[in-house]
């Protein structure tokens, strides 16, 4: 079975602009959800979708937002990025993320000059 | 609310050595507990995770750990340390929901020849 995809695995864009992360779960999970990893801060949750529908949010200005298409793939959109921006976004897939695993992609990093 | 404290921001052993990961949770009902590993440039794997069933968990690559609830910790170990564990080591609650998970700050584990 293919694990989570994220494309890029690598970015490079400067403060102002935009940028749109994908995630592609294993198949048949439903769950997605992303995170931010920083070494300050460490890993930070994001906000995670099920069934299209967002369930849960982090702490995060709303420059972050995201979306679940119906073949559970997911987008994560960061607007006016700033050079804190800067880090490893991981996605995670799970059937339910309370009683299954979350299984975790490779990553993109994001570098904000 | 939910949390875990990792009480070590790096551990050094030496190979052939046990290892011993600390991480004390703090939640008010029964988690589900889990450990993460990440190898440098790599995504997120799980290792074990505990979800109110037998409190000694195994996980891959020999590793364990042991819930104890008077102690509310969730530590993780290994008998004899491979030079392949180096990473670092991340011990995660899950919110009641399961739509959120809680990082530790994360462990460095170094691996001495």
């Amino acid at each position: 079975k293919a694990g989570v995809t994220q494309t890029p695995r690598y970015l490079i864009k400067t403060r102002g602009q935009q940028v749109t992360l994908s995630c592609s779960p294993i198949s048949g999970h439903r769950s997605v959800s992303w995170y931010q990893q920083t070494p300050g801060q460490g890993l930070q949750f994001l906000f995670e979708y099920f069934s299209e529908t967002q369930r849960n949010k982090g702490n995060f200005p709303g420059r972050f937002s995201g979306r679940q298409f119906s073949n559970s793939r997911s987008e994560m959109n960061v607007s006016t990025l700033e050079l804190g921006d800067s880090a490893l976004y991981l996605c995670a897939s799970s059937l339910d993320p309370y009683t299954d695993t979350q299984y975790f992609g490779p990553g993109t990093r994001l570098t904000v000059l | 609310a939910q949390s875990v404290t990792q009480l070590d921001s790096h551990v050094s052993v030496s190979e052939g050595t046990p290892v011993l990961l600390r991480c004390n949770y703090s939640s008010s009902y029964s988690p589900s507990l889990f450990w993460y590993v990440q190898h440098p440039n790599k995504g997120l794997q799980l290792l074990l995770k505990y979800t109110s069933a037998a409190t000694l968990v195994k996980g891959i690559n020999g590793f364990e750990a042991e819930f104890k609830k008077s102690e509310t910790s969730f530590h993780l170990t290994k008998p004899s340390a491979h030079m392949s564990d180096a990473a670092e080591y991340f011990c995660v609650v899950s919110d009641k929901s399961g739509n959120q998970f809680y990082f530790g700050t994360g462990t460095s584990l170094t691996v001495i020849p």
